[in-house]
């Protein structure tokens, strides 16, 4: 089993939708939850990141984690034809562990 | 501030020819590494370094050496490149801080193609 699960896509949604990105993981040491956004033939770049269990929120954009659950998501609302791109989640354990794990990526196109 | 930069963009290379590729940041951090993304299989941890001197193997090593000499620069050789080993190669530098999280900052790539 994989660390880190992340649904490939590809995703496609109308603009204006609300979009839903998820991941599960395994390991319970990880403290640090990461979005990237990597447009195609680029590479990826921090998007949002939490820590530990909650939410935060970014204009429109919304992370959040459930640690007990092993979950994370990132809500983007009004999505825009801009948005289209793929998003890795990306998950550090505690302090003095540096090993990004990354999620497979899900595939998103937004349909103008 | 150019942040991570990567040579070459692009390569072909022909099975068990040898090559490098380079990675530098003038970020000052102390966290590289090296990755490498084929479709389906997301990022996957070749070599990373927690700093000058001391480097370590991630998830998919075999084939690949690495040194870090300075802070800047941390080299990927591909020591007898083989088909599998085509790709898209990303380096990336990081920061980690207990209370404000982590942030890598990724190069363009590399897109290796061996024939």
């Amino acid at each position: 089993q994989k660390e880190v699960e992340q649904d490939p896509g590809p995703l496609s949604v109308p603009e204006g939708a609300i979009v839903s990105l998820n991941c599960t993981y395994s390991n319970s040491a990880f403290q640090y939850f990461m979005w990237y956004r990597q447009y195609s033939r680029k590479g990826p770049e921090l998007l949002m990141y939490t820590y530990s269990s909650g939410n935060k929120e970014d204009g429109r954009f919304t992370a959040q984690v459930d640690k007990s659950s092993k979950y994370i998501s990132l809500f983007i609302r009004d999505s825009q034809p801009s948005d289209s791109a793929t998003y890795l989640c990306a998950m550090i354990g505690a302090s003095g562990t540096y090993k990004y794990i990354f999620g497979t990526g899900t595939r998103l196109k937004v349909l103008a | 501030n150019a942040g991570v930069t990567q040579t070459p963009k692009f390569q072909v290379l022909k099975t068990g020819q040898s090559m490098t590729l380079q990675c530098a940041q003038d970020m000052n951090h102390e966290y590289m590494s090296w990755y490498r993304q084929d479709p389906g299989m997301g990022l996957r941890l070749i070599h990373y370094s927690v700093g000058a001197g001391i480097t370590d193997q991630g998830e998919v090593p075999n084939g690949y050496n690495v040194s870090r000499s300075t802070t800047e620069d941390f080299p990927l050789r591909l020591l007898s490149a083989a088909p599998s080993q085509t790709s898209v190669y990303f380096c990336a530098s990081s920061f980690f801080r207990t209370a404000t999280g982590a942030e890598a900052f990724f190069g363009q790539g590399t897109r290796l193609t061996v024939v």
